[in-house]
């Protein structure tokens, strides 16, 4: 059972714009959003993350938005460059599990020059 | 962050054999380590959470008596795949705890591929 649900699959973005990733999740206990980006042949890698305390964080091009309410959070991507290209994959862990993340199906941005 | 290294990159073996797939913190200690699995263009799947001096715990429908899980010390855990066979080949990832709560950090990933 997925336990977070993630869209779009797939996104396509022109160079200069915002991509935007969706994610939803059931489990309350949650307590930790983090987002990943995963090249190709390689590990992913911890691009920025959030606690359900706060609505929003920023770092650099990238902002976390978080709806505690709606049990949603998306990742924007500003700015986004040829570079970004890859597989972005949000998740929720929570420290009753001792923060074993569960993952999304992941989104494939493919940023056009 | 920090840093998780994983070794050996890529693997081949032939059916029937194992393969030990070791995974490292290298600036931190870790006493939790989670490996898991990863078929193309698809999502990381949790194999299971591997405890520092103690048993690892597996997640449902993961064989653990065919990937075997020793984590012997605050910085190396090590994955076999026991008997291997082509349907376990796949990417398999490790990740341990930094130092901020929740914050995971993965390896590079050992690329498994069995004949």
């Amino acid at each position: 059972q997925q336990q977070v649900k993630q869209s779009p699959q797939s996104l396509i973005v022109q160079k200069g714009g915002i991509s935007i990733i969706n994610c939803a999740y059931e489990n309350t206990a949650f307590d930790y959003f983090p987002w990943y980006q995963q090249f190709p042949g390689k590990g992913p890698a911890l691009l920025i993350a959030i606690r359900p305390d706060v609505s929003e964080k920023k770092e650099g091009r990238f902002t976390i938005s978080f709806n505690k309410s709606a049990k949603q959070f998306s990742l924007h991507i500003m700015d986004s460059q040829p570079g970004d290209s890859a597989t972005y994959f949000c998740a929720a862990s929570m420290r009753l599990s001792g923060y074993a993340l569960n993952f999304g199906k992941g989104t494939s941005l493919l940023v056009t020059p | 962050g920090a840093v998780v290294s994983q070794h050996p990159s890529w693997v081949i073996c032939k059916s029937g054999t194992s393969v030990k797939i070791e995974c490292r913190s290298l600036d931190f200690q870790a006493t939790t380590m989670f490996w898991y699995r990863q078929f193309p263009k698809q999502s990381l799947m949790l194999m299971a959470t591997s405890n520092e001096g103690s048993k690892a715990t597996y997640e449902q429908g993961v064989e653990k008596d065919k990937f075997l899980i020793n984590h012997a010390s605050l910085t190396l855990s090590t994955l076999t795949v026991t008997s291997a066979h082509p349907e376990d080949s796949s990417f398999y990832i490790c990740s341990a705890g930094g130092p901020v709560s929740g914050e995971l950090f993965f390896g590079e990933g050992s690329r498994l591929t069995v004949l």
